[in-house]
């Protein structure tokens, strides 16, 4: 049973590129989170969906970044027109449906670096 | 708003030796997570912990959850070098099913032979 699957592992973008994170929820997973860690920092949390679903963006910032998770293929975390301040990692997680309680098991990771 | 404060945020010891991390939390939940993380990597899931005073076991690593003082702690027990890594605490509060979760910054830990 194969684990949440983030691509790009490593994406290297200059400022005013876009950048696409892609993530895979574990199978049977319907619901998924996106994160981002700034070095020697914790987690913030940034967007909940569910498949053609934004559930709660209240972590996403205003401008430039959007999230979509549609009924086929994996959700996308998109972020245009980059700055330095994006370069982060990105973690995805999934949970499932209907469970009675949130552990959220997480992908390997997008790291950004805006140039 | 939710705050999750972690404290140490850095700590080293020796082999052998005993030490607890704290997680305090800013507002009612029942739900408590604890994650570790190696450098470079992903986020691994160690404890879920759902109501007041349950206490988890795994190897070295023991954790508790005190709602009414919003308090977690995570004991090791005689730590070996490999539990050094950056352990996190996080917290739900959505109250019921499902929600982003929200951290803490995190404690370092450096475990010497």
């Amino acid at each position: 049973n194969a684990g949440v699957m983030q691509n790009p592992r490593h994406l290297v973008r200059r400022r005013g590129q876009e950048a696409r994170l892609r993530c895979s929820p574990m199978k049977g997973h319907s619901h998924v989170y996106w994160y981002r860690q700034l070095p020697e920092e914790g987690l913030k949390f940034m967007v909940y969906l569910q498949k053609e679903n934004i559930i709660d963006e209240s972590g996403m910032p205003k401008e430039r970044f959007s999230a979509e998770f549609p009924k086929e293929g994996p959700s996308i975390l998109r972020i245009q027109q980059v700055v330095r301040g994006d370069s982060a990692a990105y973690f995805c997680a999934s949970s499932p449906q209907g469970a009675s309680y949130n552990e959220q098991f997480f992908g390997p990771g997008t790291r950004l670096t805006v140039l | 708003e939710l705050k999750v404060e972690q404290n140490p945020l850095f700590l080293s010891m020796q082999e052998g030796k005993n030490y607890t991390i704290y997680c305090n939390y800013s507002t009612t939940s029942d739900r408590l997570y604890w994650y570790r993380q190696d450098p470079g990597k992903s986020l691994e899931s160690l404890f879920v912990l759902l109501s007041n005073g349950a206490v988890k076991q795994e190897g070295r690593l023991m954790a508790s959850l005190d709602t009414k003082a919003r308090l977690s702690t995570l004991h090791i027990t005689a730590a070996v070098h490999d539990l050094s890594a950056t352990y996190f605490c996080a917290v739900d509060h959505s109250g019921g099913g499902a929600d982003g979760l929200t951290f803490g910054k995190g404690t370092h830990l450096i475990i010497q032979p």
